[in-house]
């Protein structure tokens, strides 16, 4: 069974700080990872699709990696405006009528002055 | 454009009441999905529609019935339902299903926030 771990479960970062949230993964054959993220009461807001190994995205202060096992969201020098939680979601090899994404729990950040 | 609409924001009803939630989307996708989420929960999959055919229904009680009457629209109609259910309701979009070898992210609504008394 594809399963999707993200940790820590919540983070605090005063503003600057930069940090890593992490993203481990167990699938029987990775299509891609997709990195959300969630406001509260909204939905997710989408952010990068990252397909294989040594796969690298960036977005303002964020940067998003890929290994064969996990996925790392790099925050640099983050502002109170990147508190959300976020999400890590795995799609793996089609196996039957659709491949369904596979949601992580996420990690909530918070990013004080 | 990336947005997918909602409505109602918020909705609440009692465990008589018949009630629909609608979702839009303009970007010309042919897939498109019904989530269900509780507080500091991930999105769980309910129904999937690709090319307005019903999909994948992940053994969703029946007191839930999608419909998908053309490309752009999604309902989803409520019966009979339980303080249980009371969730935020997120509706989703992509380019296609993903199927063999081929992968597309998905586009989320703001999400109807529904309370059942």
């Amino acid at each position: 069974e594809d399963q999707v771990t993200q940790s820590p479960e919540a983070l605090r970062l005063q503003e600057g700080e930069s940090s890593s949230l992490n993203c481990s993964y167990t699938v029987s054959g990775l299509r891609g990872l997709f990195w959300y993220r969630q406001d509260p009461g909204k939905g997710p807001e989408f952010l990068f699709t990252l397909y294989s190994a040594g796969e690298e995205k960036e977005k303002e202060r964020l940067k998003a990696t890929l290994t064969k096992k996990e996925s790392f969201l790099h925050i640099t020098a983050p502002k109170p405006e990147d508190s959300a939680t976020y999400l890590c979601a795995v799609q793996a090899v089609y196996t039957g009528t659709a491949s369904k994404l596979t949601f992580g729990t996420g990690t909530r950040l918070q990013v004080t002055l | 454009d990336t947005e997918v609409t909602q409505t109602p924001k918020h909705l609440v009803m009692g465990m008589t009441n018949k009630k629909s939630l609608k979702c839009e989307q303009h970007m010309g996708h042919r897939a498109m999905y019904w989530y269900k989420q509780k507080a500091k929960k991930p999105p769980e999959l309910m129904f999937v529609y690709s090319y307005e055919k019903l999909s994948i229904n992940e053994s969703v009680p029946s007191r839930f019935s999608p419909e998908c009457p053309n490309s752009s629209l999604l309902n989803l109609h409520l019966h009979a339902l339980q303080p249980e259910d009371s969730a935020l309701y997120l509706c989703a979009s992509s380019q296609d299903q993903a199927r063999k070898g081929d992968i597309y992210e998905q586009y989320f609504g703001p999400g109807t926030r529904l309370t059942v008394t």
